[in-house]
């Protein structure tokens, strides 16, 4: 089966500027996690959704926001970008959460590397 | 908060050493998941412990939760170049979020 999709893969933005990241889970996952990817800190925890709604959100400003849709599609956005917000942008799904012992373990999509000049 | 301190960093070996990284937590966690990702790539599961005390292996790898619930060992009996990569130890006690360690980044030396 298809396994997590993630895009654009690559991108160059200026700052100022907004930016939406798209992902789309692995049939059947409900639960979407969203990190953020840097040499300096390592994975961190965005937020996640599951059935639309958001569950919970990491330590990050306002100017990061997503979503969720009927389908489990997900998108992230940032807006007024940073030069410290460049970054590999890496979306996770789940089946859900709670499910049993397999129902939480995060499948990876490619991410998306976001370039702020 | 939800926290998993890693260590070390890095670690660099020569080809057929073995390597070891650690996760430990303040707190007890439900249970604790593995992840590696190579260079250039994306993080990749590869095992969950549950129970307090287990011990999993998958071929050259052994994967350790302590008795307490609170730390988790891999250890890679002698390494090879394929093994190269950034190993993660994560929690998901927290609910509905799975935080990651810092990671461990492993070099092989051929």
């Amino acid at each position: 089966k298809a396994g997590v999709t993630q895009t654009p893969r690559y991108l160059i933005k200026t700052r100022g500027q907004q930016v939406t990241l798209s992902c789309s889970p692995i049939s059947g996952h409900r639960s979407v996690s969203w990190y953020q990817q840097t040499p300096g800190q390592g994975l961190q925890f965005l937020f996640e959704y599951f059935s639309e709604t958001q569950r919970n959100k990491g330590n990050f400003p306002g100017r990061f926001s997503g979503r969720q849709f009927s389908n489990s599609r997900s998108e992230m956005n940032v807006s007024t970008l940073e030069l410290g917000d460049s970054a590999l942008y890496l979306c996770a799904s789940s089946l859900a959460r709670g499910g049993g012992t397999g129902a939480n373990v995060l499948t990876f999509g490619a991410g998306s590397r976001l370039t702020v000049l | 908060g939800q926290q998993v301190m890693q260590i070390p960093q890095y670690q660099h070996v020569q080809e057929g050493e073995d390597f070891t990284t650690y996760c430990n937590s303040s707190t007890t966690l439900s249970n604790i998941q593995w992840y590696k990702q190579r260079p250039g790539g994306h993080p990749v599961f590869l095992i969950q412990l549950v129970k307090s005390g287990e011990v999993k292996k998958q071929k050259r790898l052994t994967f350790q939760f302590g008795e307490a619930k609170k730390n988790s060992s891999l250890h890679i009996t002698a390494t090879q170049t394929t093994d190269v990569g950034t190993y993660f130890c994560a929690d998901n006690t927290g609910g509905f979020k799975t935080i990651f360690g810092a990671g461990t980044r492993l070099f092989v030396k051929a």
